[in-house]
């Protein structure tokens, strides 16, 4: 089955900055890429996802990026701001099956 | 929130009681799923259904068990057997394969 690894883990910034969460995964028939926000004690939201017959999909301060050669893809987030605070998921959804696998998540911090 | 639905938000449990979570969507959606969360394991699928009268294992279904007998209603069912049940516990559905996953707000699961 598929494998989703996300780093880092962790990952503390300045309001202002920008930040990057990068995924990889094993299958290479996996066609669909969500990004989840999750703030604290709330429920996983999606805030972009990206298909594979796409390289790069923009929203506002956040974009994500695919590699499918490489098979990996990022999630940028620019001009971060408190708000921004979040654990955020990366999936992927294999072409051999309909479920998504998650990521461990990554906890974003950004400081006033 | 409307759409997908679970509870109650915080569930207390005696070791060797089962209990069993609510989940309860309106939004026609076709695919529901169970996943439980601990801190730095991301989301690990328990369980998912298709459609009504189906349901699939997931990755940590031992100890867990589900029923679909109505489209809009996937409870989970936390048994004795289930080792350490200790968790926030979410619901999800989608329309179908590939599509995005609305998630319910979650009930956290203590064992006193």
């Amino acid at each position: 089955g598929e494998n989703v690894e996300q780093h880092p883990s962790t990952l503390s910034v300045q309001e202002g900055d920008s930040a990057v969460i990068k995924c990889t995964y094993s299958d290479s028939a996996s066609n669909y890429f969500p990004w989840y926000k999750q703030e604290l004690g709330k429920r996983p939201q999606l805030i972009i996802d990206i298909r594979s017959n796409v390289g790069e999909k923009k929203d506002q301060r956040i974009a994500v990026t695919l590699n499918k050669t490489a098979k990996h893809f990022s999630l940028h987030i620019t001009e971060t701001q408190p708000e921004d605070s979040a654990v955020y998921f990366c999936a992927a959804r294999s072409g051999g099956s309909y479920i998504p696998t998650f990521g461990r998540g990554t906890s974003l911090i950004v400081h006033p | 929130d409307g759409g997908i639905t679970q509870s109650p938000k915080y569930l207390f449990r005696k070791e060797g009681q089962n209990v069993t979570l609510s989940c309860e969507q309106n939004l026609n959606h076709d695919a529901m799923y169970w996943y439980r969360q601990d801190p730095g394991q991301g989301l690990r699928l328990i369980y998912y259904s298709q459609i009504v009268n189906d349901f699939q294992k997931g990755d940590i279904a031992e100890g867990y068990s589900v029923s679909r007998e109505k489209k809009e209603s996937f409870p989970l069912t936390v048994t004795s057997a289930q080792k350490n049940p200790t968790a926030f516990y979410l619901c999800a559905s989608s329309i179908g394969t590939g599509a995005e996953a609305f998630f319910g707000q979650g009930t956290r699961l203590t064992v006193v």
